[in-house]
């Protein structure tokens, strides 16, 4: 069974630009979940989809924004990109998002 | 208060040991589910073990297992048999409530060293 495939693996923006990345998740896996992980601040809850809806969301400013298609795929859209969005972007899915999540391998997002 | 916390920033183990990754929780919701994931430095998260919070005995996944003590708030981690492998950063997460599906929140985690 294929695990949790996040891409690309490593991103390079500028700032003022914008990004999308993708997760797929495990087949079956209706719930997808979002989150940054950066040195100072740990890992952060980004937001959580759900048969293509937006069940939970942390507090991130609306640059942040994402969205879930109808096979469970998932993006996840940053606009305006600030050097503070430089993070792991880390995706994880569950069946319905109550037991335990599997994580993808994360995309590495630089801002210069 | 951090619904989280992991006091071990670092830790040793000699290589077949055992070792206790600690753990403790905040939360006043009857219902939560308490996981473990292991980081290496590739960067991907590994899940590693759950406890919910209504379950009656402890988690075990092989050589891991979940030291869970409610009336505490703790979800220690046991590593038994330390390998080489084991040497990861450690997180403890927590997903409260039946509202907070696929939120979790996590530790600040622990970086744990195997010595051969």
């Amino acid at each position: 069974k294929a695990g949790v495939t996040q891409t690309p693996r490593y991103l390079i923006k500028t700032r003022g630009q914008q990004v999308t990345l993708s997760c797929s998740p495990i087949s079956g896996h209706r719930s997808v979940s979002w989150y940054q992980q950066t040195p100072g601040q740990g890992l952060q809850f980004l937001f959580e989809y759900f048969s293509e809806t937006q069940r939970n969301k942390g507090n991130f400013p609306g640059r942040f924004s994402g969205r879930q298609f109808s096979n469970s795929r998932s993006e996840m859209n940053v606009s305006t990109l600030e050097l503070g969005d430089s993070a792991l972007y880390l995706c994880a899915s569950s069946l319905y998002g109550d037991t335990e999540a599997f994580f993808g391998q994360g995309t590495r997002l630089t801002v210069v | 208060a951090q619904k989280i916390t992991q006091t071990q920033p670092g830790m040793f183990v000699q290589e077949k040991e055992a070792v206790t990754l600690d753990c403790t929780y905040d939360t006043s919701d009857p219902s939560y589910g308490l996981f473990w994931y292991k980081q290496p430095s590739s960067g991907e998260m590994i899940f590693l073990i759950y406890q919910g919070s209504y379950d009656q005995q402890n988690a075990t996944e092989g050589r891991y297992s979940l030291n869970f003590q409610k009336a505490r708030k703790s979800a220690n981690l046991v590593i038994s048999a330390s390998q080489l492998g084991d040497s990861a950063m450690y997180f403890c997460a927590m997903r409260e409530g039946l509202t907070n599906a696929g939120k979790s929140t996590f530790g600040d985690g622990t970086t744990l060293t195997v010595k051969p």
